[in-house]
């Protein structure tokens, strides 16, 4: 069965620094989602993007905040300059025209 | 305000036992409505969706009230491997261009027991 993959599933970095989160989609689903969950806190919408740009984004995402598809599968999630309270679990999240969305596993992100 | 509410729990059962959860959500334009299960620091996984006739799926049943906003999942005959934390999720999808995001309640903790 065709899943959402992401890596790494686990980032450790310094505050201020840039991280890129990957995931690959289900390869013939058109809409993408990046969503995010602080430990023991519920998930929360970060970003969508269909059609090779951004469709709607949330509050959190600020300028911090960038996505991507640079090719055919790969749609990525970059954080220029990390703070503590970024330290969270990203998700990458994907579905075709219908409205059930499928996660990826995640990535755990941890700022020091 | 979009919010959708649930009972955190947790909720423990004994094996073969009946549990129903509960959840509110605030938004009347929701559009479409599922249930996520999600183990402890692992993705949500689609359950099931909800339709406005009611559905069930083996042991699970859920059940949506629009007018009341409020929608049920009803499981039966709990197995073990059915504790997790069950969470009620509404998606928006509005004509101006919004891609259905989706908005998670936080949560209902089910520990099933042997």
């Amino acid at each position: 069965e065709p899943e959402v993959t992401q890596t790494p599933s686990h980032q450790v970095t310094q505050m201020g620094q840039e991280v890129i989160l990957r995931c690959v989609p289900i390869s013939n689903h058109l809409y993408f989602y990046w969503y995010r969950q602080i430990l023991g806190q519920k998930v929360e919408f970060l970003v969508s993007f269909y059609n090779n740009e951004i469709s709607e984004k949330s509050e959190i995402f600020d300028d911090q905040f960038s996505v991507e598809r640079p090719d055919g599968s790969n749609f990525t999630l970059k954080i220029r300059s990390t703070k503590l309270e970024d330290s969270a679990m990203y998700f990458c999240a994907s579905r075709d025209r219908g409205p059930e969305q499928f996660f990826g596993p995640g990535t755990r992100l941890t700022v020091l | 305000r979009k919010e959708v509410e649930q009972d955190p729990g947790p909720f423990n059962v004994p094996e073969g036992a009946t549990v129903a959860f509960n959840c509110t959500y605030s938004n009347s334009a929701s559009q479409s409505f599922f249930w996520y299960r999600q183990d402890c620091r692992k993705e949500p996984k689609l359950l099931m969706s909800v339709y406005s006739s009611g559905n069930e799926d083996g042991r699970f049943t859920a059940q949506l009230n629009r007018a009341s906003q409020y929608i049920s999942l009803l499981i039966r005959d709990s197995k073990l491997s059915d504790s997790a934390t069950y969470l009620c999720v509404v998606n928006i999808e509005n004509y101006g261009g919004s891609q259905g995001n989706l908005i998670f309640g936080k949560g209902t903790k089910l520990s099933v027991k042997p």
